[in-house]
């Protein structure tokens, strides 16, 4: 069984900037989540996309957006990058079919840094 | 607005003695909890969860403990060992919710 993976690891841009991550969810998953982790904090909900279609936003402005593939892997992306952007973005893939658990399993992250 | 909160930033303690973490939150529509650790470099890792029908789950080393009345949960690790060194994160979520809402984070080390 694949786990979560994301790409890049890490990724330097410049303020104003546009970044795209990506993300291959866990074999059996067709759920993907985005989650932003600042320092010293938990990671935030951005958004989950099931079935290609986004199904739950968190408090994030609409420069964040995403994408989820056929596949069911998902791209997170962010327009006009701020310095507060800065973060670790992780990715988590689930089920969300009947019966199916609340468990979310995650990916090592790719850690944005903006200059 | 803080909806987990993880009050204690650290805990260490002695390897083969029981380590206890605790979780505090305020909505009181959150009906499932998990535990996930996190390790430098990587993704958080699940753990152990329970439902709000629950008061305790059990997972080897490890059992959360759920106390609807004071909105309170906690994680027991005993015996503990060094491997369990990392930042340990509460989270929960509402029935039928896309997101998991977490805690800031408990930085756990366990001392030979």
């Amino acid at each position: 069984e694949t786990g979560v993976t994301q790409s890049p690891t890490h990724l330097i841009k410049t303020r104003g900037q546009q970044v795209t991550l990506r993300c291959s969810s866990q074999s059996g998953h067709n759920t993907v989540s985005w989650y932003q982790q600042a320092l010293g904090q938990g990671p935030q909900f951005i958004f989950q996309y099931y079935r290609e279609e986004e199904n739950g936003r968190g408090n994030f402005p609409p420069r964040f957006s995403g994408l989820q593939f056929p596949n069911y892997s998902s791209e997170l992306n962010v327009n006009a990058l701020e310095l507060d952007d800065s973060a670790l973005y992780l990715c988590a893939s689930s089920t969300k079919d009947r019966g199916s658990s609340y468990e979310q399993y995650f990916g090592p992250g790719t850690r944005l840094t903006v200059t | 607005d803080q909806q987990v909160k993880q009050n204690s930033p650290s805990l260490s303690v002695q390897e083969g003695r029981i380590s206890i973490l605790n979780c505090d939150y305020t909505n009181s529509m959150f009906d499932y909890f998990l535990w996930y650790k996190k390790y430098p470099a990587e993704g958080p890792t699940f753990l152990i969860s329970i439902s709000s029908i629950k008061d305790k789950n059990e997972d080897g080393r490890f059992t959360v403990f759920l106390n609807k009345s004071a909105k309170h949960l906690s994680l027991h690790i005993v015996p503990s060992q060094p491997g369990d060194s990392a930042v340990y994160f509460c989270a929960a979520t509402e029935r039928g919710a896309q997101k998991l809402v977490f805690g800031q984070g408990t930085r756990l080390t366990i001392n030979p």
